[in-house]
C-alpha cells in the first residue's frame, strides 16, 4: 500500500527560473489538494481537485502558479518566474469520497529553495 | 490566511505524562483534524472529530469539541518520547473543502 508520493522531494532554483513538482495521489483517492508551508506556520491551502476538475484555488495561487491534473490521477504544480517568497514546503494531499468529511493523506513535500 | 490557533506555542513534559493542546477556531465547520509533522514523517493524520461529535477516542488520544466555544482539545496521555512533534488542527468550513490549519503546538517529550 503506497501512500501520496511527491517529487522530487528538494528542489534549489534561481530566482526567475520556472520549476515543477509531482503529486501522485493514494490511488482510489479523487480529490486532491496542494498546500504551502512555510517555517513555522500551518500549511495553507492553494488549490484542489476533484478528478480532473480544478474547483477551489487561494488567492495565495498568483498567475505565477498553475496547477493541473490531467486524467485525475496524479497532479503537477508549475511556478514561472520564481521569487525568493516562493521558498517554502509544497504539499499534496488525497482524500477519498465525494464530501467533506474525509481527512486528507499528505505527501512527504518538495521544500522549494529560491535562490 | 489560518483560521485555528492553537494553544500553547510549546509544551515541554516528561515521558509518562499527558499533553493537553487546545485548539480555537472562528467560523462554522464540518469537521475538525489533528494531525502531527515531525521532520522525518511529515504530516500525519491522527484524528477526525465531525460537528455533532463531542468527543471521540484513539488509542492514548482523546479529542474533545465544543461548537458552542469554537474549540477543541487533544489529549495525550502517557506521552512518549516518540511522541515528540509539531501538532496541528485544522477545521473543514460547513460548506468549504480545504483544511484550514492553525500555527501548531510544538510538544516535545523528554526521556
Amino acid at each position: 500500500d503506497t501512500g501520496v508520493s511527491q517529487d522530487p522531494r528538494h528542489k534549489i532554483t534561481k530566482r526567475g527560473q520556472n520549476v515543477t513538482f509531482r503529486c501522485d495521489p493514494i490511488s482510489e483517492h479523487n480529490r486532491l489538494y496542494w498546500y504551502r508551508q512555510t517555517l513555522g506556520q500551518g500549511p495553507e491551502f492553494l488549490t484542489y481537485f476533484q478528478n480532473e476538475a480544478q474547483l477551489e484555488k487561494s488567492r495565495l495561487l498568483s498567475d505565477r502558479f498553475s496547477a493541473e491534473r490531467p486524467k485525475g490521477s496524479f497532479s503537477t504544480l508549475e511556478i514561472q518566474r520564481t521569487e525568493q517568497g516562493d521558498s517554502a514546503m509544497y504539499l499534496c494531499a488525497s482524500s477519498h469520497g465525494f464530501d467533506r468529511g474525509y481527512e486528507q493523506y499528505f505527501g512527504p513535500g518538495t521544500r522549494l529553495t529560491v535562490t | 490566511s489560518q483560521q485555528g490557533e492553537e494553544d500553547p506555542q510549546a509544551l515541554s513534559i516528561q515521558e509518562g505524562e499527558n499533553a493537553t493542546m487546545n485548539c480555537s477556531y472562528k467560523t462554522s465547520i464540518n469537521n475538525l483534524q489533528w494531525y502531527r509533522q515531525n521532520s522525518g514523517r511529515g504530516l500525519v493524520h491522527l484524528i477526525l472529530i465531525r460537528s455533532n461529535e463531542r468527543e471521540k477516542h484513539s488509542g492514548r488520544l482523546r479529542v474533545t469539541l465544543d461548537t458552542s466555544k469554537k474549540s477543541s482539545s487533544l489529549l495525550i496521555t502517557a506521552s512518549r518520547a516518540a511522541d515528540t512533534a509539531s501538532y496541528f488542527c485544522a477545521t473543514v468550513r460547513e460548506y468549504g473543502n480545504k483544511l484550514v490549519f492553525g500555527a501548531g503546538t510544538i510538544l516535545r517529550v523528554k526521556s
